[in-house]
């Protein structure tokens, strides 16, 4: 059973316009959520981190919103770039008390930004 | 700086055959992971390090083994080489922050390997 899901295989957005990329998850003993983005032929990369003691952090463009009772995060990239075309994947891990990054990694959603 | 480094890139092999994927980070880092990507699936943990001369089990160990000799390089080994590990590999690392807690993994390009 997966515990961590994102439901949408692909978004489609106009530039400049905001993405909305959703992930939801199973586990209450999640504490620690992430975000990647990955490129065709390369390893994924580190895009935004949120805490459970946190119901939102930002960065930049970036945004992350956690929903605990919902078991629902998003993150928001506003504005949209075609740059940003990429499969982003959600992540979640207990980070306190330790195992070791044992990230549980959703599908992925595959983002497309047009001009 | 190179990061995390993965060695080959590439590599066919035939079932039953035996082969060495190299990870290399020159970040000092405590802990590597290996995972594995399917197709429409996410990444998965194989075998994971917390510190030189340790290792553990992640979530699909089963047909592979990991040595972590050095602290800089953590090696994952396929002894009899399956169809079904056909997939592309993904070494990372992490550190702990000071309150002893890893921070976020940093992921190197990936090895794609093909089972006949």
């Amino acid at each position: 059973d997966q515990q961590v899901k994102q439901n949408s295989p692909s978004l489609s957005v106009q530039e400049g316009r905001i993405s909305i990329l959703n992930c939801d998850y199973t586990n209450s003993m999640f504490d620690y959520f992430l975000w990647y983005k990955k490129y065709p032929a390369e390893g994924p990369t580190f895009l935004i981190s949120i805490s459970s003691i946190k119901d939102k952090n930002e960065d930049g463009r970036f945004t992350v919103f956690l929903n605990k009772s919902a078991k629902h995060l998003s993150l928001h990239i506003v504005p949209s770039q075609p740059g940003d075309s990429a499969v982003y994947f959600c992540a979640a891990s207990s980070f306190y008390g330790g195992s070791q990054g044992n990230l549980i990694f959703g599908k992925g959603t595959k983002l497309s930004v047009k001009p | 700086n190179a990061g995390v480094t993965q060695t080959p890139k590439f590599r066919v092999l035939k079932t039953g055959q035996s082969m060495t994927l190299l990870c290399a980070q020159d970040m000092n880092h405590e802990y590597m992971y290996w995972y594995r990507q399917d197709p429409g699936m996410g990444l998965r943990l194989i075998h994971y390090s917390v510190g030189e001369g340790t290792t553990a089990k992640g979530e699909v160990p089963d047909g592979y083994n990991v040595s972590r000799l050095k602290k800089q390089n953590f090696l994952l080994g396929l002894e009899s080489a399956a169809p079904s590990q056909t997939s592309v590999y993904f070494c990372a690392s992490s550190y702990s922050d000071r309150d002893r807690n890893w921070r976020e993994l940093f992921f190197g390009e990936g090895s794609r390997l093909t089972v006949l």
